[in-house]
């Protein structure tokens, strides 16, 4: 398997302009999370679904964020408008849900909004 | 309060030495815990699961305190190749329904 995996992987955008991150979740696993990661905030959790299913949306930041997952090996994650503030790493993760398991990261999106 | 807190660090040890990270966690209903290294630019990977007994694995040692709500990680004998960000991760969800909660991390550099 090739893990799980972002795109792109860079993305330079301008303020206001709409900005979409791609994940392609492990096959077989059925959790999917978004985290943002930044220098002041570390890593953040965003949203996350089970079986397709979005569970917990209360670390979107505002409502310019949105996901979906419109089945089990892709999930995508939209800012409208960007802002500069929106600038961070943007990391998805996927694993099987039971005891101890691990969540497989993919590299990351690096977002930059100027 | 943070769901998971971390001292930041950063922790700058001698080769060879041995370092302890602490994280304090607010949920007590909080399942399952681990421990993730962070390289710089990339992704996390899991370094090791954190049991309720403790649990070793080679040089690295974790342990789980329920009562007082903490983990550690305890490395001996820190290599170069140890220098990273170590991140602990509690699940504050119950099993099935599993919400892995970050701590924003502590960075090692081990010092030649």
């Amino acid at each position: 398997d090739a893990g799980v995996i972002q795109s792109p992987r860079h993305e330079v955008t301008e303020m206001g302009q709409e900005v979409t991150l791609r994940c392609k979740p492990i096959s077989g696993h059925n959790s999917l999370f978004w985290y943002r990661q930044t220098m002041m905030r570390g890593l953040e959790l965003l949203i996350y679904f089970n079986n397709n299913v979005p569970i917990d949306d209360s670390g979107m930041p505002e409502d310019r964020f949105s996901a979906k997952m419109p089945n089990a090996s892709f999930s995508t994650l939209k800012i409208q408008p960007s802002e500069p503030r929106d600038s961070a790493v943007y990391f998805c993760a996927s694993f099987l849900r039971g005891r101890d398991t691990e969540a497989f990261f993919g590299q990351g999106t690096r977002l930059t909004v100027v | 309060r943070k769901e998971v807190e971390q001292d930041p660090g950063p922790f700058n040890v001698p080769e060879g030495a041995t370092v302890a990270f602490n994280c304090t966690y607010s949920n007590s209903a909080s399942q399952s815990f681990f421990w993730y290294r962070q390289d710089c630019r990339k992704e996390p990977k899991l370094l090791m699961s954190v049991y309720s007994s403790g649990n070793e694995d080679g040089r690295f040692t974790a342990q789980l305190n329920r009562a007082s709500q903490y983990i550690s990680l305890l490395i001996r004998d820190s290599k170069l190749s140890d220098s990273a960000t170590y991140l602990c991760v509690v699940n504050v969800g119950g099993f099935g329904n599993e919400k892995l909660t970050f701590g924003t991390g502590t960075r090692l550099t081990i010092i030649p």
